[in-house]
């Protein structure tokens, strides 16, 4: 069974803080990462793609990819109230039932004032 | 921008009744993906679409089917809608198999 794992939380940091978000994967030939952001009621909205190892910096996030360790994070600098969303990982393993993406049932994240 | 566009926002259906869910996206892509998204439950792959007239059955196709006779154009039919059915439904498509997938705004469905 193909798997992406996730912390449920939730994850509750201070406003300005750095909010540290993990995901690993069962599939060790994946290719593709990706974080999408969910806020309450909405449809999931890409925000990180990553596809090897390594380090990818977007304003004030940064996807971090480890393959040989099943092992992918997004990391949330200077984190603002407006950031208090659903993260969800998801990851490309071709084949199975599930089409390509997998996705985990992601981390809520709470950013305090 | 890829826009990935559901007809409805919010729908309300007796038991019993045959549902469409309908989904239209204007960049070309080739993949379409029907999920429902329920708490504690995750996202969940009803059905998906590689090409016009193909569909692939996800994890929970049951007491759904899907037909695409145009390469835009995704839709969801709920034979006869069930309280079960209750959900929100999420269609996305993709360009490539290596590619993230677009999100539409999804449809709460409530069946009653």
């Amino acid at each position: 069974q193909k798997e992406v794992e996730q912390n449920s939380g939730p994850l509750s940091v201070p406003e300005g803080a750095i909010a540290s978000l993990n995901c690993t994967y069962s599939d060790r030939v994946s290719q593709s990462f990706f974080w999408y952001r969910q806020y309450s009621g909405k449809s999931p909205e890409l925000i990180m793609s990553i596809y090897s190892n390594g380090d990818k910096e977007d304003g004030r996030f940064t996807a971090q990819l480890n393959k040989a360790s099943q092992y992918v994070s997004l990391l949330i600098r200077d984190s603002q109230p407006s950031d208090s969303a659903t993260y969800l990982c998801a990851v490309n393993m071709k084949g199975g039932s599930q089409g390509n993406l997998i996705f985990g049932k992601g981390t809520k994240l709470s950013v305090k004032p | 921008d890829v826009k990935v566009t559901q007809s409805s926002r919010y729908l309300v259906k007796r038991t019993g009744e045959k549902v469409f869910l309908e989904c239209v996206q204007d960049m070309d892509h080739e993949n379409m993906f029907w999920y429902r998204q329920d708490p504690g439950l995750g996202l969940r792959l009803i059905y998906f679409s590689y090409d016009v007239k193909m569909k692939e059955k996800g994890d929970i196709p049951e007491g759904y089917s899907v037909s695409r006779e145009k390469k835009e154009r995704f839709s969801l039919i709920l034979e006869s809608a069930s309280t079960n059915q209750t959900s929100m439904y999420l269609c996305a498509s993709s360009f490539s198999d290596r590619g993230g997938y677009t999100f539409g705004s999804g449809t709460r469905l409530t069946v009653v």
